[in-house]
């Protein structure tokens, strides 16, 4: 059974409007994040939080806010879309620390903004 | 600050012949691990290779990777490709406060036949 899920897993939103994706996790981990993939940039790290309630910005926050309201659900909220945050979005859990332990991603949800 | 390299952004290489991508990488901490990951189509990234000792070649799946540190180094390889190792590449280390990644941006293998 997949231990992190990702919903929507596609979609659609248009230029102004508010989306939200969502993100639930049953490793217990105390790590969760949110990136983004596009074609020649890789994996960049949008937000990240390490336990409920917390929130950090990772390398590309701008446009994104991010809510961690348990330690099962990391929520990314646009709230205001634009054509520019189309993408590949992918959440992931992690334990951290300083021996690190590995990150396990999500589906991906593919986010197209008109 | 602390960075991953990945040179090839694409390598096709024909099937039954040598692979070999390319990552090096910056930084100015301990690091215990490094991470190869590997993304096939439309899934989700996974690791394939993690390393935490120096100069010990570390194998998973046909693939090996020895990490250099004098070199700042840990390439991916495997002898022979197969057509189901064409998928998307990440090379990856914790940051400095070792909660995060850095991920390099990543090499497409296509293997053709």
């Amino acid at each position: 059974e997949a231990a992190v899920t990702q919903s929507p897993r596609n979609k659609v939103a248009v230029t102004g409007g508010k989306v939200t994706l969502s993100c639930n996790q049953t490793n217990n981990h105390n790590n969760m994040y949110w990136y983004r993939q596009d074609t020649g940039h890789g994996l960049r790290l949008i937000h990240y939080s390490y336990g409920a309630g917390s929130t950090e910005k990772g390398d590309i926050p701008d446009g994104y806010k991010a809510s961690r309201p348990s330690q099962e659900n990391f929520s990314l909220i646009l709230e205001l879309a634009t054509p520019s945050q189309t993408s590949v979005y992918f959440c992931a859990s992690g334990e951290g620390g300083p021996y690190y332990a590995e990150q396990f991603f999500g589906p991906g949800t593919r986010l197209t903004v008109l | 600050g602390d960075s991953v390299t990945q040179t090839e952004g694409l390598v096709t290489v024909t099937e039954g012949l040598p692979v070999k991508l390319n990552c090096t990488y910056q930084t100015t901490y301990l690091t215990i691990a490094f991470f190869w990951y590997v993304q096939y189509l439309n899934e989700a990234p996974q690791v394939l290779l993690r390393s935490s000792t120096d100069n010990k070649r570390t194998e998973h799946q046909g693939f090996h990777a020895t990490l250099h540190k004098s070199s700042s180094s840990f390439h991916l390889q495997k002898s022979s490709a197969q057509l189901s190792d064409s998928a998307l590449y990440y090379c990856a280390l914790p940051n400095t406060g070792y909660q995060n990644f850095y991920f390099g941006k990543g090499t497409s293998l296509t293997v053709i036949p």
